[in-house]
This record gives C-alpha cells, structure tokens and sequence, in this order.
C-alpha cells in the first residue's frame, strides 16, 4: 500500500525549534516530489514547498521561504519540515503529500497530489 | 504570479442536485497542470481531478472537470450526501516553478 505517515501532534512554545517528518512507503520514494501544504484553523490549504528526494531539489513559495527548511533523507524514505524559531502564527495542521508527474511524448503531465498524509497538529502557544 | 479565484464561496444544494463550481486563473494556466481537491472536516485533502479532466483513481464519474485557460470547472452531477465538503482547485505554474491553491468552495446542504 502507498502511503505516507506524519510524525504526532507537537505543542511548542514561541521561539522553541521543531521538525515534523513523512515517511513515505510502497512505493519508489527517491523518484516522486514531496509536497508541504498548511492549513491554518479554519482556513484553506497553501503550499509550502516541496522536494525531490532523489537529489533533494527544494522549492519554496514566496510566502514561506527563508521561513522553514525542506529536508528529505532518502535513506530511511522521510521528509521533513522545519523551524529555526516558531511563532504563534505557525499554528495549523500540515500536511505532505506526494507530488505525481508523468513524462509522455516530450511533455510532462501534473497527476495531482495524489498520495497525502494524516497531517500533523502544530500548536505554539506560550 | 498567478492567483486563482474560486467561486461561489458556499455552494448550499440539496442531494440529488447538481453542483457547479468555477475556478478562475488570473493569467492562462496549462490544462495539464490544473487540479482539483476535495477536503471533509477532519481530513486530510483528496485528490479528484488532475489535467482539468481526468478522474484520479477511484473517484466516481458523478465528478467531472472541464475547462481551459483562465476558466475551469468542477461539476458534481448529482450530489450523494458523502459530497458535502470543501472543494480546492491547484495549479502549477513554471515560471518560477510553484504551485497555488484558490481559496476554496464549501458546498454545504441546503
């Protein structure tokens, strides 16, 4: 079965560091992008960034760069996200998901986000 | 960078009823790279629809995408009570490589 498995919920306090992980498993982890999304209480899903395991390639939107670190260790299959110094604002559910592209004809096709996880609380609270 | 819009913001229907929600790009976006998602309370999102038409795997045929460059839509022909949910498009931009989530739709029982 293809899944990917989150660590627990985590409740910090400001300025404390923190780094979540996703396992991946059943499948081929080193040749499919990982994919961060947040979703704050009550609000929608935004993407974070992502990495491709295989040669840890990361991208980050606009909106979190310099803000957290993409990571993947290809050896034991998991990715993760980290903070140097958490804010009460970093407050959400996360979520990673696997990013699925085929190549076919000279042209790469976006298969969506196809495989997530569980998602992990994230609670900063002082 | 592009934006995505999604309208209405709540969708109130009544089962049985067919269901039509717009996703709309603020510059044209590549077919191949529009998604959508659907998220129930206390869920991780699902995957629906990727290439703005394609059902992914094990998603039934009431659900259809359709659409191309600024304009796509997501149609639930007729809504079963498991359908009541949030609905998110996605799209991939290469230009830097990103991707973005519109804003979402609720569509909620009448």
């Amino acid at each position: 079965e293809v899944q990917l498995v989150q660590s627990g919920a985590e409740v910090k306090k400001p300025g404390e560091s923190l780094k979540i992980s996703c396992e991946g498993s059943g499948y081929s982890f080193t040749s499919y992008w990982i994919g961060w999304v947040r979703q704050m209480p009550g609000k929608g899903l935004e993407w974070m960034g992502n990495i491709y395991p295989g040669d840890s390639d990361t991208r980050y939107s606009p909106s979190f760069q310099g803000q957290v670190t993409i990571s993947a260790d290809k050896s034991i299959s998991t990715a993760y996200l980290q903070w140097s110094s958490l804010k009460a604002s970093d407050t959400a559910m996360y979520y990673c998901a696997r990013h699925t592209w085929n190549y076919v004809g000279g042209h790469y096709y976006y298969y969506g986000m196809d495989v997530w996880g569980q998602g992990t609380t994230v609670t900063v609270s002082s | 960078e592009i934006v995505l819009t999604q309208s209405p913001g709540t969708l109130s229907l009544s089962p049985g009823e067919r269901a039509t929600l717009s996703c709309r790009a603020s510059q044209s976006v590549s077919s191949s790279y529009l998604a959508w998602y659907q998220q129930k309370p206390g869920q991780a999102p699902r995957l629906l629809i990727y290439g703005a038409s394609s059902r992914a795997t094990g998603i039934p045929d009431r659900f259809s995408g359709s659409g191309s460059g600024t304009d796509f839509t997501l149609t639930i022909s007729r809504l079963e009570p498991e359908d009541f949910a949030v609905y998110y498009c996605q799209q991939y931009g290469r230009s830097p490589p990103r991707f973005t989530f519109g804003p979402g739709t609720k569509v909620d029982i009448k």
